[in-house]
């Protein structure tokens, strides 16, 4: 099977900007999350879309929201962009009802 | 607040030897842990995982044992190998009140080099 895929893996935007970031989850898995890594912080989960319904949500204001489509993709959009947004942004699916997530490579942000 | 915690940012290790990676918890209601492993440049990749009714895992060189009293967990990885070079991420998993519990908690990761 193919893994997660993410697209682009790098992007360069300026603060005040919007952004979408794409993930296409293994085959069969209905499950994405989302998750935002910086060296200060660690992982940090943002929310988890399940048959394009979000199910859970992280600490992150509303700038950040997501959707998921009924072939499990899904998208990630982050509107008016900071500095501190500049982060590398995981996705990751898995099958339904456990609790073991794969990962993609991610897509490193780089807000200027 | 950090609800899991890797207090040892690095690790250094000779080949053949063995490789202890140390986590601990706050959350008592926490009922399933996993270790991810990260290479730079590429996402984590899972390695093992425990679930809170047992207190050890094996899966070939690796075992992950769990002590709930001490909300400790630790990886072994034996014998190490200098491919095993690599961030080593504490991850562990709660039911939220709708009862699903796939939202993962991070440490902040533990830096292993294993030396040839």
């Amino acid at each position: 099977k193919a893994g997660v895929t993410q697209t682009p893996r790098y992007l360069i935007k300026t603060r005040g900007q919007q952004v979408t970031l794409s993930c296409s989850p293994i085959s069969g898995h209905r499950s994405v999350s989302w998750y935002q890594q910086t060296p200060g912080q660690g992982l940090q989960f943002l929310f988890e879309y399940f048959s394009e319904t979000q199910r859970n949500k992280g600490n992150f204001p509303g700038r950040f929201s997501g959707r998921q489509f009924s072939n499990s993709r899904s998208e990630m959009n982050v509107s008016t962009l900071e500095l501190g947004d500049s982060a590398l942004y995981l996705c990751a699916s898995s099958s339904d009802n456990t609790y073991e997530q794969y990962f993609g490579p991610g897509t490193r942000l780089t807000v200027t | 607040d950090q609800q899991v915690k890797q207090n040892s940012p690095s690790l250094s290790v000779q080949e053949g030897r063995i490789s202890i990676l140390n986590c601990d918890y706050t959350n008592s209601m926490f009922d399933y842990f996993l270790w991810y492993k990260k290479y730079p440049a590429e996402g984590p990749t899972f390695l093992i995982s425990i679930s809170s009714i047992k207190d050890k895992n094996e899966d070939g060189r690796f075992t992950v044992f769990l002590n709930k009293s001490a909300k400790h967990l630790s990886l072994h990885i034996v014998p190490s190998q200098p491919g095993d070079s690599a961030v080593y991420f504490c991850a562990a998993s709660a039911k939220n009140s709708g009862g699903s519990n796939y939202k993962l908690t991070f440490g902040k990761g533990t830096l292993l080099t294993v030396n040839p």
